[in-house]
């Protein structure tokens, strides 16, 4: 999985509590991104980042925030965890953000049920 | 809404056969993706055709873009019970859009023995 780490692999967490995914790459590539995956809507991006503390929202961003403190860590927070918030979640990297031969690398998940 | 839409949603072949899945986008791209998912797996990056290219092959592996018509085909050659998995295309909007990649739903291949 090209060096990207993602931690828990797995969580169970109560409706109402904060969760944090983790994500670390060893790969010092400069993009950052984390998707949630979810059965008839494919991937859909949560929020970015394009450097250490540049960080911006994506398509489904309500309820999360996310830290790039260092280039290999890029943490996604779930500040009140909801039901519909249950989903598999990827985090990837990509080297460039704007050439045209660019291609992202994406970690193994994290599969989160809120209940 | 998803930027771009598969077709079909799932496809059942024998080994051997060819697979032809087909993605739609809706607005002007930079580039064009393919990205194959295994069962409980991330996804693994296939092939990238940019919107000045027309076709692009990688092994067994070839892919069309027609922006004319918004739209783009991954054909598989020969294919093996191993291509089973999931298949997503991502358009990539180029400018200031810093690499982001929007999914279409997929298609599901099983290729049986």
């Amino acid at each position: 999985d090209a060096g990207i780490t993602q931690s828990p692999r797995h969580k169970v967490t109560e409706t109402g509590t904060p969760v944090t995914l983790r994500c670390h790459q060893t790969e010092n590539h400069r993009y950052m991104y984390w998707y949630r995956q979810d059965p008839g809507h494919g991937l859909r991006l949560i929020h970015y980042s394009y450097g250490v503390k540049d960080t911006d929202k994506g398509e489904v961003s309500d309820g999360y925030s996310v830290s790039r403190s260092k280039t290999e860590d890029f943490l996604l927070t779930l500040e009140s965890a909801t039901s519909s918030q249950t989903s598999v979640y990827f985090c990837a990297i990509s080297e460039s953000g704007q050439d045209a031969s660019e291609t992202q690398y994406f970690g193994p998940g994290t599969r989160l049920l809120v209940l | 809404s998803q930027q771009g839409e598969e077709d079909p949603q799932a496809l059942s072949i024998q080994e051997g056969e060819n697979a032809t899945m087909n993605c739609s986008y809706k607005t002007s791209i930079n580039n064009l993706q393919w990205y194959r998912q295994n069962s409980g797996r991330g996804l693994v990056h296939l092939i990238l055709i940019r919107s000045n290219e027309r076709e692009k092959h990688s092994g067994r592996l070839r892919v069309t873009l027609d922006t004319s018509k918004k739209s783009s085909s991954l054909l598989i050659t020969a294919s093996r019970a191993a291509d089973t998995a999931s298949y997503f295309c991502a358009t990539n909007a180029g400018g200031t859009s810093y690499g982001k990649l929007t999914f279409g739903q997929g298609t599901i291949l099983t290729v049986h023995p």
